[in-house]
């Protein structure tokens, strides 16, 4: 298995929600990431997660809160967004042969 | 920090012709990347480069690790229309399991059938 799974694909909530991105990968890989894409920008680092522990964080608003359960998966807990979050977030691992993004959550914030 | 001058921002080409892009940063990496990205997805990899003035192919695509790290040009031969997307050139001086990469701007390549 070389993939990384993002789950939902698209995600549309309101400011005063409470949603969830997932990521899930099974290669093994002892790095995990979560990158903010804004339409024809490049994608922005947001956290770092290294052996299951957060080891960068990119001075993300607390509105994101990251989650690593396991060495399989990585969480990103939304609450309280705002429109201009809106935008690809895309979770990443890193391995032997580099990295592997996955196909990313389009979410819209209403 | 650590910036990407990627270049050409789009490209307009017809199909068949060849195609250069080409990144270069103030810093040095020591390793970098070539993506692709369709819209709604992730980026792809292309190519990883590295070692410094590492030359290496994957189909039409050829990529090459400057001797100084601090550039890489792609070069797409006989583009095809399916060869439609945004192209990325990332750095990273990863060690271990840990490291970031740093994004170039993208290159939008468009090909006329």
């Amino acid at each position: 298995d070389t993939e990384v799974t993002q789950t939902p694909k698209h995600l549309v909530m309101g400011m005063t929600n409470k949603k969830s991105l997932k990521c899930e990968q099974h290669m093994g890989h002892r790095a995990m990431y979560w990158y903010k894409q804004k339409a024809k920008k490049p994608p922005e680092l947001m956290f770092v997660y290294s052996y299951e522990k957060l080891s960068i964080n990119e001075s993300v608003p607390s509105r994101f809160s990251p989650e690593c359960p396991n060495s399989s998966l990585l969480n990103l807990h939304l609450h309280a967004l705002q429109p201009e979050d809106s935008a690809l977030y895309l979770c990443a691992t890193l391995g032997g042969l580099g990295y592997t993004f996955g196909s990313g959550t389009r979410l819209t914030v209403v | 920090g650590q910036q990407l001058n990627q270049s050409p921002q789009s490209m307009f080409i017809q199909e068949g012709e060849d195609v250069s892009m080409n990144c270069t940063s103030s810093s040095i990496f020591n390793t970098w990347l070539w993506y692709k990205q369709d819209p709604g997805e992730g980026p792809v990899l292309l190519i990883a480069l590295y070692k410094a003035g590492e030359l290496t192919s994957n189909g039409r695509l050829t990529a090459q690790f400057g001797i100084t790290r601090k550039d890489s040009f792609l070069n797409i031969s006989a583009s095809i229309p399916s060869d439609v997307g945004i192209y990325f050139c990332a750095g990273s001086n990863y060690g271990g399991s840990q490291g970031n990469l740093i994004f170039g701007k993208g290159t939008k390549l468009s090909v006329k059938p």
